[in-house]
């Protein structure tokens, strides 16, 4: 049971450039999530999914794009990369029928 | 709307000695309170949680926490440090229901285990 998997672990982008974080967990969970996390700023809810289908904004989704076409695959578009999307990404799932919330690894993301 | 404010950004211990983390909350509904652990350059771990039923709340690696209603409190503690206990702590919380899994995070404490 892999649990939460994020690809990749690290990543460095160019001003401008696009890329996709990707996450995928094996335990059918309904809600996925994303979040960004930052020096003295704890863990920011960028998007979130309650299924296949449905994703919705949280706190700073601005930059970014989720779609969810499956239960199992959430990934995270940056459309035009940032510095200030330098950050640690977290991937995260739950059941809707159990509060507790899974977290992958990880992915460092340094935009120059 | 949620909020979590943890007191103390760091926070030093000597092996042996009680470990208090503080956490307080906003929340407009019943919360849902975790607190959760990282360790160096790896996600985050449940340590606890508290849904409803019995306010004080035990989890792995000898912590418990105590949600207190009226002081919007969830502290998290251990008797005895130890330094393995090293790691950076996260209390979050949730409004549940549908919002199961969306939750708000607070600062993080790192907590430091001196021999």
């Amino acid at each position: 049971n892999a649990g939460v998997t994020q690809t990749p672990k690290f990543q460095v982008l160019k001003t401008g450039q696009s890329m996709t974080l990707q996450c995928a967990q094996d335990m059918n969970h309904e809600y996925m999530s994303w979040y960004r996390q930052d020096p003295g700023m704890g863990l920011r809810l960028i998007h979130y999914s309650v299924g296949a289908g449905i994703t919705d904004q949280g706190e700073v989704p601005n930059g970014y794009n989720v779609s969810r076409s499956t239960t199992e695959d959430f990934p995270l578009r940056l459309l035009s990369a940032a510095p200030s999307q330098t950050s640690v990404y977290f991937c995260a799932s739950s059941h809707f029928m159990n509060t507790e919330a899974f977290f992958g690894q990880g992915t460092r993301l340094t935009v120059v | 709307a949620q909020s979590v404010t943890q007191l103390g950004s760091h926070v030093s211990v000597s092996e042996g000695a009680l470990v208090l983390l503080r956490c307080n909350y906003s929340s407009s509904v019943p919360p849902y309170l975790f607190w959760y652990v990282q360790y160096p350059n790896q996600g985050l771990q449940l340590l606890l949680k508290y849904t409803t039923g019995a306010t004080l709340v035990k989890g792995i690696n000898g912590f418990e926490a105590e949600f207190k209603k009226s002081e919007t409190s969830f502290h998290l503690t251990k008797p005895s440090a130890h330094m393995s206990d090293a790691a950076e702590y996260f209390c979050a919380v949730s409004a549940g229901g549908t919002s199961y899994g969306k939750l708000t995070f607070g600062q993080g404490t790192i907590l430091t285990v001196h021999p």
